[in-house]
C-alpha cells in the first residue's frame, strides 16, 4: 500500500520537450507538494497546493505548472525543458499545513539532454 | 539565505557506535523536523520536535533543541549498518508561508560493520 507514488521513476527526454510527472497519494491529507532535490541533495521547496489554493515559490520558473485533477493528486508539468532542469523531483503530502509531518514520495529522477 | 544547515557534512563511523547530527537555522520556527534518506528514495520522517520542546525521543533516536541558540542535535544510539543514509533537518519558519519547510543539505551518514 504505497502511501505517495510518483510515475515515472526516471525520465530521459530533450531539451525543448515538454514532459509530465504524475504523483498520487493515498493517505487522505488535504496538502500537496512538489520538491526538487539538485545534485548536492539540496531540497527546495517548488510548490504547496491545499483545497484549490496553490502557493508558488517565487523562484520557480513559469515553465513549470502544478495541476491538480483532486485532492489525491498533484501533477507536475515542464515546459520547454532546459539543461538545469535534470534533478530528483519529490512530491510529498501531509495532512494540514506545512507544518505537519510530510510523507515524501520515491522520486522522479528527470535527465535532460 | 538556506534555513537549515546539518553539521558534519558527512560522518563515517563503526557499528554499534553513536552518530551525532547537529542542525543550525536563522529565524524563530514552529517546528523542527529531521528526515532520512536512503540512496535512491524518498524522504522518511523520523522525528518533530515543536519550538517549546526541548528533548524528543523516539527509539535509539534523540533530539534535541536549543531556540536560544537556533540549533539541533540528532543523535542515533547503537547505531546499525541499515542506518547508513542520507539526514536533513528541515524548519517552518514563523510568518514563513509561501516558504513551506526548508530543508538543510543534508549529513551523509556511514555505518561501517
Amino acid at each position: 500500500d504505497t502511501a505517495v507514488s510518483q510515475t515515472p521513476k526516471y525520465l530521459v527526454t530533450q531539451m525543448g520537450n515538454d514532459k509530465s510527472i504524475k504523483c498520487e497519494q493515498n493517505l487522505g491529507h488535504d496538502t500537496m507538494y512538489w520538491y526538487k532535490q539538485d545534485s548536492k541533495k539540496f531540497l527546495k521547496i517548488m510548490f504547496s497546493y491545499n483545497n484549490k489554493e496553490l502557493i508558488i515559490n517565487e523562484t520557480v520558473p513559469n515553465r513549470f505548472s502544478p495541476k491538480s485533477p483532486d485532492k489525491a493528486h498533484l501533477n507536475l508539468h515542464i515546459n520547454s525543458l532546459e539543461l538545469g532542469d535534470s534533478a530528483v523531483y519529490f512530491c510529498a503530502s501531509s495532512q494540514g499545513t506545512v507544518t505537519d509531518t510530510q510523507y515524501f514520495g520515491p522520486g522522479t529522477r528527470l535527465t535532460v539532454l | 539565505s538556506q534555513q537549515g544547515e546539518e553539521d558534519p557534512q558527512a560522518l563515517s563511523i563503526q557499528e554499534g557506535e553513536n552518530a551525532t547530527m547537529n542542525c543550525s537555522y536563522k529565524t524563530s520556527i514552529n517546528n523542527l523536523q529531521w528526515y532520512r534518506q536512503n540512496s535512491g528514495r524518498g524522504l522518511v520522517h523520523l522525528i518533530l520536535i515543536r519550538s517549546n520542546e526541548r528533548e524528543k525521543h523516539s527509539g535509539r533516536l534523540r533530539v534535541t533543541l536549543d531556540t536560544s541558540k537556533k540549533s539541533s542535535s540528532l543523535l542515533i544510539t547503537a547505531s546499525r549498518a541499515a542506518d547508513t543514509a542520507s539526514y536533513f533537518c528541515a524548519t517552518d519558519a514563523i510568518g514563513g508561508g509561501a516558504d513551506g519547510l526548508t530543508f538543510g543539505k543534508g549529513t551523509h551518514l556511514i555505518i561501517q560493520p
